[in-house]
């Protein structure tokens, strides 16, 4: 069971925009920045979006980031299948744990 | 160019220990905010944080596994080493190391994992 709460699977077709949501609690992504990696069939996880949401230099603006409250979402749009690709939320937890945290993934699809 | 390369055996026995080591290029561990870190995701399963150690010899370990994990830094050799004590075959799975940059301000905590090796999958199994 992770700590951030993101759905199992998102699918849309080929052009059209997709969000994918994180949830978590005031401990982590309510008072800490969020990030998004991409993690393509067979390879390591890459960094698509920082600090809520600044993207990396190389990353497309068709990836972009935001933040309310306890909750992030990544938006998608121009989906491409290229896209398909696993997709995990990772921030602070500022817990007495003192833990990096991340979602349990979403796959999504690209139809 | 950063870059990162796990290295460690492929096969281990139940109740060994892991050893893993991280060797980098590209930054230097004694630059302040920098840090790096293990990650590890079992066969279709989601990505797991284990350990992460800070430019300044700061450990943070995750909480359901400190008992089994030491992490630590050979800064003049670019090495971070990851050990885990007591391997079960649960803990088959492929670990990764990342460079991760801290940043913190008034709005929270940064830990962005910018860069990640290729990993390396690690089997226990008698």
């Amino acid at each position: 069971q992770s700590v951030l709460t993101q759905p199992p699977s998102v699918s849309a077709a080929p052009g059209q925009k997709v969000t994918i949501s994180c949830s978590g609690s005031s401990s982590n992504i309510g008072n800490n920045y969020v990030s998004w990696y991409q993690q393509l069939p067979g390879t390591a996880p890459k960094l698509l979006i920082y600090e809520n949401n600044k993207r990396p230099s190389g990353i497309p603006d068709r990836f972009s980031g935001s933040k309310s409250g306890t909750s992030a979402t990544l938006g998608i749009t121009g989906l491409q299948t290229g896209d398909e690709a696993d997709y995990y939320c990772g921030t602070w937890d500022s817990s007495l744990s003192a833990n990096v945290v991340f979602g349990g993934g979403t796959k999504l699809t690209v139809l | 160019q950063v870059t990162l390369r796990e290295s460690g055996p492929a096969l281990v026995k139940p109740t060994q220990t892991l050893t893993l080591t991280c060797t980098f290029s590209g930054f230097s561990l004694s630059t302040s905010g920098m840090c790096v870190s293990w990650v590890r995701q079992p066969p279709g399963k989601a990505l797991e944080w284990l350990a992460l150690i800070d430019w300044d010899d700061d450990k943070y370990y995750s909480t359901s596994l400190k008992t089994r994990l030491t992490i630590s830094k050979d800064t003049s050799k670019n090495q971070v080493v990851l050990t885990m004590t007591n391997m079960d075959p649960v803990d088959t799975a492929t670990y990764y190391c990342a460079r991760i940059r801290y940043y913190y301000d008034s709005s929270g905590y940064s830990r962005t994992f910018d860069y990640w090796g290729q990993g390396t999958l690690v089997t226990v199994s008698s």
